[in-house]
């Protein structure tokens, strides 16, 4: 498809549990982004990538947090022993030099851990 | 600490009305400053953007009114149709050096537009 693609878009994990979230950014797009979003909340940014380099990680909320972009085109965001804490809407967005200032999201993945 | 203030929390108009949402910023490093759009489900669309040489944009039915001394911006959403209902998100992001690509965004505002 054109847009930013993610999956999967639902995952229910329990505590403990390590897991997996993948974004397919939209072809060409250099700049990658991660935010989560959490129930009745803004989004808040977590990690940013500029081709395989991870420019950003400020934002991951702890050492259980990890994002990786290996071949500057796919994202991983992976989140071990997951707490209840982390059940949240996990978004990724992309932009290119072409696109100006337009950051495009993806649908997100809805992440439950109980 | 919140660097960008986002009032009202929900807001209810009538069909044709007009809809207004507020946003305040602390960081005088902003430059750009745009608004989401969220559907229930889906994820942030670009609905209008802004930059501070300029005090307003205007865009079809929406409008944003930015005032640079008192660091507010505004949407105004005029004509307002069932839907146009939403959650609404302003967001600001820096000029320079780590922050001209981290958006900072406010809490939303739900807003119905009732038939």
């Amino acid at each position: 498809g054109a847009g930013v693609s993610q999956s999967p878009r639902y995952k229910v994990a329990k505590r403990g549990q390590d897991v997996a979230l993948r974004c397919d950014p939209i072809s060409g797009h250099v700049s990658l982004f991660w935010y989560q979003q959490a129930l009745g909340q803004g989004p808040e940014f977590l990690t940013y990538f500029q081709n395989e380099a991870q420019l950003d990680k400020s934002g991951l909320p702890s050492d259980r947090f990890f994002a990786e972009r290996p071949e500057g085109s796919v994202s991983t965001l992976k989140i071990q022993r997951t707490q209840q804490e982390d059940s949240a809407v996990y978004l990724c967005a992309s932009s290119s030099q072409f696109s100006g200032n337009t950051i495009y999201f993806g649908e997100g993945s809805w992440l439950t851990v109980v | 600490q919140q660097q960008v203030k986002q009032s009202p929390q929900s807001l209810i108009v009538q069909k044709g009305g007009i809809s207004i949402i507020n946003c305040a910023y602390e960081n005088t490093a902003f430059d750009y400053f745009p608004w989401y759009q969220q559907f229930p489900g889906k994820g942030p669309a670009l609905l209008i953007a802004i930059r501070p040489d300029v005090s307003e944009k205007k865009e079809g039915r929406f409008t944003i009114s930015f005032n640079k001394s008192a660091k507010q911006f505004s949407l105004h959403i005029m004509d307002s149709q069932p839907g146009d209902s939403a959650t609404y998100f302003c967001a600001a992001r820096g000029k320079s050096g780590g922050s001209n690509y981290k958006l900072t965004f406010g809490k939303g505002t739900l807003l119905t537009v009732n038939p």
